[in-house]
């Protein structure tokens, strides 16, 4: 299947830093979608991109759909305790538009 | 506050017994997965299914089956576990293709 690579794999950060992370592939795709999944819970969607160069805010998250459409970014702005999670970007593949994770971003926030 | 529900939350069973991951929704939602997921890494998608009897292999192979004869539940059954089967399973259900709503997961454990 598709391989999507994501970094830094972990970050530890103070309470109030901002926090930027990325996801790429050597594949183009035309959606990126970002998640994040609270420890012991199942994933959230954060933010859906659906064309190049777009930019999208949710809150202290905003997110980019790379012009090549072969990565996308997530950044978070004043972090807080409750950030602290797992970020996973998302794109559909297949015939069937099944979504393939990425292998995560590992998130400390740091009081 | 998505109304997709697993049962049981933690499993620890021997190897050699049959078992079934329970996971309802009452969205109403035609497409329904099944995904894999080691602690802290990517998800895999073992199944998923886009309406009542239909049902399709996800892209990790897996021992497991799932059955869907009514939009609200899939379950995915185990016929023999095994030790190489510990692992958490989440099930998410979803109207389109992007925002997948995910349960909070069954952690397996086969001794």
């Amino acid at each position: 299947g598709q391989q999507l690579n994501q970094s830094p794999q972990s970050m530890f950060i103070q309470e109030g830093e901002d926090v930027s992370m990325n996801c790429t592939s050597s594949s183009i795709f035309n959606t990126w979608l970002w998640y994040k999944q609270d420890p012991g819970e199942g994933p959230v969607l954060l933010i859906a991109l659906y064309k190049a160069g777009e930019l999208t805010s949710n809150g202290r998250l905003t997110a980019q759909f790379g012009i090549t459409r072969k990565d996308s970014f997530l950044n978070i702005s004043a972090s807080i305790p409750s950030d602290v999670g797992i970020y996973f970007c998302a794109v559909q593949s297949g015939s069937a538009r099944q979504l393939t994770f990425g292998s995560g971003t590992q998130l400390t926030v740091l009081p | 506050e998505a109304d997709i529900y697993q049962t049981p939350r933690y499993l620890v069973i021997g190897t050699g017994k049959k078992i079934t991951l329970e996971c309802s929704q009452t969205m109403g939602h035609d497409k329904m997965y099944w995904y894999q997921q080691d602690p802290g890494m990517e998800l895999h998608l073992i199944h998923y299914s886009y309406g009542v009897n239909s049902t399709e292999k996800g892209d990790l192979s897996s021992e497991s089956t799932v059955s869907r004869i009514r939009t609200e539940h899939f379950p995915l059954t185990l016929e023999s576990a095994r030790p190489s089967h510990t692992s958490q399973y989440l099930c998410a259900s979803s109207a389109g293709y992007e925002k997948l709503f995910f349960g909070s997961g069954t952690q397996l454990s086969v001794l």
